[in-house]
């Protein structure tokens, strides 16, 4: 059975230290693995990751993927109180795009 | 350019009637794909559906669950009957083709009383 594995499921740190949260799957036929941002409503998109060890930065988030190993990891450096969240890995299973989420990682971000 | 549309945010049902929860996709975007986040759960997959077509309806429950995505207006998830364990967060999310990055709604919590 395809499945997403995320850890920790939760985090506390202080404003200005860096995280790093992990993203581990299982499915039978990849084409791509997302992270999202859930606040108190939508998932919001942060990247999309198709190839092993191309990283994308968007400011202070940043990700990689090694297709190899089966396994992302998500930095953010410089935390800040906003980043505060739930942060979502999925994978795209394929043929008809549906997505397979982690049950996530809980950070919560203390001034 | 207007995100996922969602509604109502919120919906409460007495055991045994009919939930409807609607999905305006983002302009552009003809597929639709619905999800369910049961409490202290993830996000789990239960329909895609382009427009006037089911493609893939293996997270739907069998029975009760039907989901439609007309021509013309939203995207429509319909519970038929409902019943205390299906309170939890719906969410919407579309994509402007198969592939590609999906965007989410914020969601419809439906609470089952």
């Amino acid at each position: 059975e395809d499945k997403v594995v995320q850890s920790p499921l939760s985090l506390v740190v202080h404003e200005g230290d860096t995280v790093t949260l992990n993203c581990s799957y299982e499915v039978t036929n990849f084409r791509s693995l997302l992270w999202y941002k859930q606040e108190k409503k939508a998932p919001t998109f942060l990247f999309m990751l198709t190839s092993s060890g191309i990283e994308k930065k968007s400011g202070r988030l940043s990700s990689i993927l090694d297709k190899k190993e089966l396994f992302s990891i998500l930095n953010i450096t410089a935390t800040q109180t906003g980043d505060s969240a739930v942060y979502l890995c999925a994978v795209d299973g394929g043929a008809t795009n549906k997505l397979i989420f982690g049950t996530g990682t809980l950070l919560a971000v203390q001034p | 350019n207007a995100g996922v549309m969602q509604n109502p945010r919120h919906l409460v049902r007495r055991r045994g009637q009919e939930a409807r929860l609607r999905c305006s996709p983002m302009k552009g975007h003809s597929h639709v794909y619905w999800y369910r986040q049961l409490p202290e759960e993830g996000l789990k997959f239960m329909v895609y559906l382009q427009k006037e077509n089911i493609i893939d309806e293996s997270g739907m429950p069998k029975e009760r669950f039907s989901a439609e995505f007309p021509k013309e207006g939203p995207s429509i998830l319909r519970i038929q009957q409902v019943v205390r364990g299906d309170s939890a967060a719906y969410f919407c999310a579309s994509s402007p083709s198969r592939g590609e990055t999906q965007y989410f709604g914020p969601g419809t919590r439906l609470l089952v009383l």
